[in-house]
C-alpha cells in the first residue's frame, strides 16, 4: 500500500527557508488521478492546507501563503518537496504530506493518505 | 476567502448518536469530506463526497450535506471514536478546513 514519509530539519532559524521532502513508497507519484499536498498543523490548532503539486508539475497554493511557498516534484525519486521562505515563529507546526485527488469540474476531492507528520520549530 | 465553521466541542454518551456540523456559504453546492484525528496521530479520512465511506471505515460513520451545512453523524458512538474531527471542502481549487470539533465520549 502507498505510504508517505516526511523528512527534513526539525529546527529552522527565523528568516531562513524551511525545506521538507515527502517520499512516496508502495506506488508511483506519476499518476494522473492524484495530487500531492502539504498540510500543516500549528501546535494545538487545526489543519491548514499549504498547496499541491501534480506529477506533471502543475501547482496550486493557498493564497495566504502563495508568495512564500514553492512545491516541486522529482518523479525519478518518487518525491515531492516543500520550500517555505522567510519563516517566522508562526511557521512552527507539524507538517504533513498527503495524497489527494481533486476534480476541478465537480469540486470533489479529499486527502486519503497522510504521512506521519514532522514537527518543525522556527527558533534562533 | 472561504470559511468553514465547526463547533469546538461535542459530548456524547457511549452508544448514542453524535452529530458534528460544518457550516459554510452554500456548502451544499460543494462536496464535503471529514477527517478523524486522534492525539499524536495523522488525520484519517472517514467521509468523502459528502456521504461516502472509504474502505475500512465503520458503517456507524455517515455524512450529509445540504444548504449551508454538512453533518458528520456517528451512530452508536464508541469510546474509540473520541477524537478531533475536521471538515474540508474545496473552493476555487483551494482546500479549506474547518477549525475542528473535539468529540468527547462521556
Amino acid at each position: 500500500q502507498v505510504q508517505l514519509q516526511e523528512s527534513g530539519p526539525g529546527l529552522v532559524k527565523p528568516s531562513q527557508t524551511l525545506s521538507l521532502t515527502c517520499t512516496v513508497s508502495g506506488g508511483s507519484i506519476s499518476t494522473d488521478f492524484y495530487y500531492w499536498s502539504w498540510i500543516r498543523q500549528h501546535p494545538g490548532k487545526g489543519l491548514e492546507w499549504i498547496g499541491y503539486i501534480h506529477y506533471s508539475g502543475s501547482t496550486h497554493y493557498n493564497p495566504s501563503l502563495k508568495s512564500l511557498v514553492t512545491i516541486s516534484v522529482d518523479t525519478s525519486k518518487n518525491q515531492f518537496s516543500l520550500k517555505l521562505s522567510s519563516v517566522t515563529a508562526a511557521d512552527t507546526a507539524v507538517y504533513y504530506c498527503a495524497r489527494g485527488y481533486y476534480d476541478i469540474l465537480t469540486g470533489s476531492g479529499a486527502f486519503d493518505i497522510w504521512g506521519q507528520g514532522t514537527m518543525v520549530t522556527v527558533s534562533s | 476567502s472561504y470559511e468553514l465553521t465547526q463547533p469546538p466541542s461535542v459530548s456524547v454518551s457511549p452508544g448514542q448518536t453524535a452529530s458534528i456540523t460544518c457550516s459554510g456559504d452554500e456548502l451544499g453546492d460543494k462536496y464535503a469530506c471529514w477527517y478523524q484525528q486522534k492525539p499524536g496521530q495523522s488525520p484519517v479520512l472517514v467521509i468523502y463526497q459528502d456521504t461516502k465511506r472509504p474502505s475500512g471505515i465503520p458503517e456507524r460513520f455517515s455524512g450529509s450535506n445540504s444548504g449551508n451545512t454538512a453533518t458528520l453523524t456517528i451512530s452508536g458512538t464508541q469510546a474509540l471514536d473520541e477524537a478531533d474531527y475536521y471538515c474540508q471542502a474545496w473552493d476555487s481549487s483551494t482546500a479549506v478546513f474547518g477549525g475542528g470539533t473535539k468529540v468527547t465520549v462521556l
